[in-house]
This record gives C-alpha cells, sequence and structure tokens, in this order.
C-alpha cells in the first residue's frame, strides 16, 4: 500500500525557516517524480514544485522558486520542502504527492503550518 | 498561467441523482500527442486526496465506472451517475500541460 506520512510542521513566526519532510512506503521511491501542493484554509489549492525521480531535476512556481527548496533522499525514501522566510500567506496545508500514470496519484495526509506572530 | 475556472462552488444534490462539474481552462489543454492535460481530483474529510481521471478521461486503478471525464480543448466535465453517500466531497480538476501546473477552485458536492 502507498503511504506517504509528512511531518515537521507547526506554528512558526514571519520570517523564520521551516523544513517539511515526507516518508514514503508501499512503492520504489526512486522511481517516481514527486511534488509538493499545499492548501489554503480557504481550500485553494497551489502547486509548489516537483522534483524527479533521480533528484536531478526541479521545478517550482515562479511565485515561491525564491524562498523554497524542494529536495530528496532516495535511500531514505524522504521528500523535503525547505521554506525560508515565511510569510503568513504560506499558512496552509502542505501535501507530499506522487506522481505515476497520473500527475499526484497518491497524496499524504498533510501537514499544517501557521505563520504567526 | 493557465487558469481553470470551476463556476460552482458547491451543488447540491441527492443520492442517486446523475450531476455534471464543469472545468473551463484559458487556454487549450491539448498537447501535440492527442492528450488532455487535465485531472480531477476527490477530497474527503478525514481521507487522502484521490487522483479520479487523467487526460481528461482516463480513470485510474480502482475508480468506480460511474465517475466519468469528458470534454476536449478548453471545457471539461466530471459527471457522477447515481451518486453515493461516500462521493459528497470537493472535487478539483488540475492542468499539466503547462508549468505553473494549475488548479481549479474546486467544486463541494453537498447534500440536498
Amino acid at each position: 500500500e502507498v503511504q506517504l506520512v509528512e511531518s515537521g510542521g507547526g506554528l512558526v513566526q514571519p520570517g523564520a525557516s521551516l523544513k517539511l519532510s515526507c516518508v514514503a512506503s508501499g512503492f520504489t521511491f526512486s522511481d517516481y517524480w514527486m511534488s509538493w501542493v499545499r492548501q489554503t484554509p480557504g481550500k485553494t489549492m497551489e502547486w509548489i514544485g516537483d522534483i524527479k525521480y533521480d533528484g536531478s531535476y526541479t521545478n517550482y512556481a515562479p511565485s515561491l522558486k525564491n524562498r523554497f527548496t524542494i529536495s530528496r533522499d532516495n535511500a531514505k525514501s524522504t521528500l523535503y520542502l525547505q521554506m525560508s522566510n515565511v510569510r503568513s500567506e504560506d499558512t496552509a496545508t502542505y501535501y507530499c504527492t506522487r506522481t505515476g500514470r497520473a500527475p499526484f496519484d497518491y497524496w499524504g495526509q498533510g501537514v499544517m503550518v501557521t505563520v504567526s506572530s | 498561467q493557465i487558469m481553470l475556472t470551476q463556476q460552482a462552488e458547491s451543488l447540491w444534490i441527492s443520492p442517486g441523482e446523475r450531476v455534471s462539474i464543469t472545468c473551463r481552462a484559458s487556454q487549450s489543454l491539448l498537447y501535440t500527442d492527442g492528450k488532455h492535460y487535465l485531472s480531477w481530483y476527490q477530497q474527503r474529510p478525514g481521507q487522502t486526496t484521490k487522483a479520479l481521471i487523467y487526460h481528461a478521461s482516463v480513470r485510474t486503478d480502482g475508480v468506480p465506472t460511474r465517475f466519468i471525464g469528458s470534454g476536449s480543448g478548453t471545457e471539461f466535465t466530471l459527471s457522477i451517475e447515481h451518486v453515493q453517500p461516500e462521493d459528497f466531497a470537493i472535487y478539483y480538476c488540475l492542468q499539466t500541460l503547462k508549468s505553473p501546473w494549475t488548479f481549479g477552485g474546486g467544486t463541494k458536492l453537498e447534500l440536498k
């Protein structure tokens, strides 16, 4: 069974940094592109970025590429999202997703990030 | 970037009815390979978000046949025949033709 489990969220102050993790199981992690998607409290979905199966290529939403970095450790079957200089508008639930035959064919349960002083 | 519009924020229906959810793109989602890069997702409370349809009309593994994706160019529809109680959820469309990938605003199916 495919499972994606995110962690690392919480309450963070504006301007701080935060690193989210996503541990994958139930499939060969190193064979798949992975992505991060976030959902605002108002339920708007926003794609953050993708990373190629071997980590050699990343693609980001233009509005986030200067502050967010996606990486992966295939030996640990783990996907990461490094967030820097966070703002109140980054308050959202962050989802780790896999792309198979369909884009974002599996999703994690999500991890909440709240940016507030 | 390509904008996706789901006109209906909410649709009220009764179990057993048929419902159609529409998604309109700001430009054609047809690629040179003949496929439309439009997908549909279901989000239910307490469940992980589920991919239903990709390439506009292809069901993902295990998705019931009552879910039907159709459309072309800029107009797409997700139809659910004989709506079941577990189908009351939020549905999103997504385009992956041109980066940045973008989602529609979502349509919530609510019990009439």
